[in-house]
């Protein structure tokens, strides 16, 4: 089935660690999305990419990295510099086409900090 | 900031009662999108409609875009215990290929029987 994978669902970050939450999608899509959603909140946007080996920052990107190496994958950084990361994650994918079209998202990544 | 905001917060109606949700945004828009997500999951969308698109209609559900006012209202129709979800709407500011998507806070719906 085609669809978007995000691993793992539950992730715990200790004091200053770096965690790196993956995002694959089969869908063959070009571009590719994160999302952080705090509790009650609309979703605000990290990081995207159009296209391979190219990204660009979001609404929210200081404490976050991203890389985009491969067409499937779009991996995201928390790093201690987010002095907040607790939070829902989610990665979304769509196709690139003349006009701009929906997005599909993954289930998401629940990020706590101990 | 947000874009959108919807309106109202929480609803909780019957089933086979009507839902409508209300979304207002603040700029010019490309398209607008309403989305649903349940408990912790992600989110499944449900419809898109284009700055250019007066109302749009796909099963139960029927969207309206007056851009005029920069709003847009979701109605489903006939609800169902399984509408039980958050609902939002997200603007699509993007002015190059990837869909930059702007989400409200959303509205919680709960149907009951």
């Amino acid at each position: 089935d085609g669809g978007i994978t995000q691993s793992p669902k539950y992730l715990f970050r200790k004091e200053g660690q770096n965690v790196t939450l993956s995002c694959e999608q089969n869908l063959n899509h070009d571009a590719m999305y994160w999302y952080r959603q705090d509790p009650g909140q609309g979703l605000r946007l990290i990081y995207y990419s159009q296209i391979v080996n190219d990204f660009q920052k979001g609404d929210i990107a200081e404490g976050y990295s991203v890389s985009r190496e491969k067409k499937e994958s779009f991996p995201l950084t928390v790093t201690s510099a987010q002095k907040n990361p607790t939070a829902f994650y989610l990665c979304a994918s769509s196709i690139v086409r003349g006009e701009r079209e929906k997005l599909f998202f993954g289930s998401g990544t629940q990020l706590s900090v101990l | 900031s947000q874009q959108g905001e919807e309106d109202p917060q929480a609803l909780s109606i019957q089933e086979g009662e009507n839902a409508t949700m209300n979304c207002s945004y603040k700029t010019s828009i490309n398209n607008l999108q309403w989305y649903r997500q349940n408990s912790g999951r992600g989110l499944v969308h449900l419809i898109l409609i284009r700055s250019n698109e007066r109302e749009k209609h796909s099963g139960r559900l029927r969207v309206t875009l007056d851009t005029s006012k920069k709003s847009s209202s979701l109605l489903i129709t006939a609800s169902r215990a399984a509408d039980t979800a958050s609902y939002f709407c997200a603007t699509d500011r993007g002015t190059g290929t990837a869909s930059k998507l702007t989400f409200g806070t959303g509205t919680r719906l709960q149907v009951t029987l």
